[in-house]
């Protein structure tokens, strides 16, 4: 049962554009998410946060947008870099009984010059 | 800088041999984390520890044992490796906090073959 899906695998946009990656999930526990950006061979670092009490959150170029009725977040990169060109994973964490994060399959960013 | 270092990068082993991957942090964090990536399912859960000697199993620990002597040290043995454990492995490590997967820092991840 895959509760968080990121259903595109890749994603190609121009250098200055927006990106655009998306994330669902179908457990209504889960009440934190996490977005990480992982370059090859390196280790995942950790890109934005948002809590589920909010359905925004923007740090520069980065936003995340939460939208709780549809259980659907999006990571929007504007203006878009070719150093931005990585695979993002998008992360859920549940609240409620055992905690638990659960990560999606990731998308592959590809910035073009 | 929190560092989240990782004794090897590539390690290439036999069927049945015992493994050792060994991940070190820097930073005192509490909370230390051992995944597996694989093309097309993401990072896996193996195993995770909240303090010295304390461990639970994540969402995949047959195959896997993990020990945790020192708080800055988190290591993963694979007792008789498989081909079926070909893969990625990623250590990480946080603060601890009334949640235990708040922001996690990674290491640059072992990629192990087993031949």
């Amino acid at each position: 049962d895959q509760q968080v899906k990121q259903n595109s695998p890749s994603l190609s946009v121009q250098e200055g554009r927006i990106s655009i990656l998306n994330c669902d999930y179908t457990n209504s526990m889960f009440d934190y998410f996490l977005w990480y950006k992982k370059y090859p061979a390196e280790g995942p670092t950790f890109l934005i946060s948002i809590s589920s009490i909010k359905d925004k959150n923007e740090d520069g170029r980065f936003t995340v947008f939460l939208n709780k009725s549809a259980k659907h977040l999006s990571l929007h990169i504007v203006p878009s870099q070719p150093g931005d060109s990585a695979v993002y994973f998008c992360a859920a964490r549940t609240q409620g009984g055992s905690e638990k994060l659960v990560f999606g399959k990731g998308t592959k960013l590809t910035v073009n010059p | 800088d929190v560092k989240v270092t990782q004794s090897s990068r590539y390690l290439v082993k036999r069927t049945g041999e015992k493994v050792f991957l060994e991940c070190v942090q820097d930073m005192d964090h509490e909370n230390m984390f051992w995944y597996r990536q694989d093309p097309g399912l993401g990072l896996r859960l193996i195993y995770f520890s909240y303090d010295v000697k304390m461990k639970e199993k994540g969402d995949i620990p047959e195959g896997y044992s993990v020990s945790r002597e020192k708080k800055e040290r988190f290591s993963l043995i694979l007792e008789s490796a498989s081909t079926n454990q070909t893969s990625m492995y990623l250590c990480a490590s946080s603060l601890k906090g009334y949640f235990r997967f708040n922001e996690q820092f990674f290491g640059p991840g072992t990629r192990l073959t087993v031949l």
